[in-house]
């Protein structure tokens, strides 16, 4: 079966300072990959998605970035982190129309 | 473009009652309908989806929900509910369209409280 694995789980950064969440893939090759935020009481927020190595597409302008290195590593960046930057963070892969698993999320709080 | 309404933000309900929790969604073309669940600190899984074929359908731990074309609704059910049910529960639709990841879109979700 497909399996998420992301971390860390638990984040706490100051304003300023660097980002990077990596996510890993089981059990499937070439997924389409997603890194999705929530926020509370407001949904997910698609940030970015790939569909293959080195192939990134940015869904909303912000100052995050997204990399794929591996088929199945998929990594969120930020070289400077902003207060509104935090929120709980979710990776997420798919191969089927709409249907995604995914990893255990991590929650990042700037102070 | 396609959006998503859940219309209750927040669903209590003591436990073995009979449970409905509303989306609708509005596109201009064929969808793919979801349901997902999140536990508290955890990622989504899918609990069921709507393809084609029969309007009703058949997820985990005992949920169901029906597709209605004509009213653009989705609504999950469950006929008695269970402690372990509380959760978030996000509504979400996927156009038939070529494959794009901005197609897939979420409601904003429905907090569902079992009380004892």
């Amino acid at each position: 079966s497909q399996t998420i694995h992301q971390w860390p789980a638990t984040l706490v950064q100051p304003v300023g300072s660097p980002l990077s969440l990596e996510c890993t893939v089981e059990g499937t090759s070439n997924p389409n990959l997603y890194w999705y935020r929530q926020a509370a009481g407001r949904g997910l927020q698609l940030l970015f998605y790939s569909v293959g190595i080195g192939q990134i597409s940015s869904e909303v302008p912000q100052n995050l970035s997204a990399s794929r290195p591996q088929d199945r590593q998929f990594i969120l960046s930020s070289k400077k982190l902003l207060l509104s930057d935090s929120g709980f963070y979710l990776c997420a892969g798919g191969q089927g129309p709409g249907e995604l698993f995914f990893g255990e999320g991590s929650r990042l709080t700037v102070l | 473009a396609q959006s998503v309404t859940q219309l209750d933000s927040q669903v209590p309900v003591f436990e073995e009652a009979p449970v409905e929790l509303r989306c609708n969604y509005s596109s201009s073309v064929s969808v793919y309908l979801f349901w997902y669940v999140q536990y508290p600190n955890q990622g989504l899984q899918l609990l069921l989806k709507y393809l084609s074929g029969s309007t009703l359908v058949k997820g985990i731990n005992g949920f169901e929900a029906e597709f209605n074309k004509s009213q653009t609704s989705f609504h999950l059910r469950k006929p008695s509910v269970h402690i372990s049910d509380t959760a978030e529960y996000f509504c979400a639709v996927f156009t038939r369209a070529s494959g794009s990841a901005r197609q897939l879109t979420f409601g904003s979700g429905t907090q569902l409280t079992v009380l004892p």
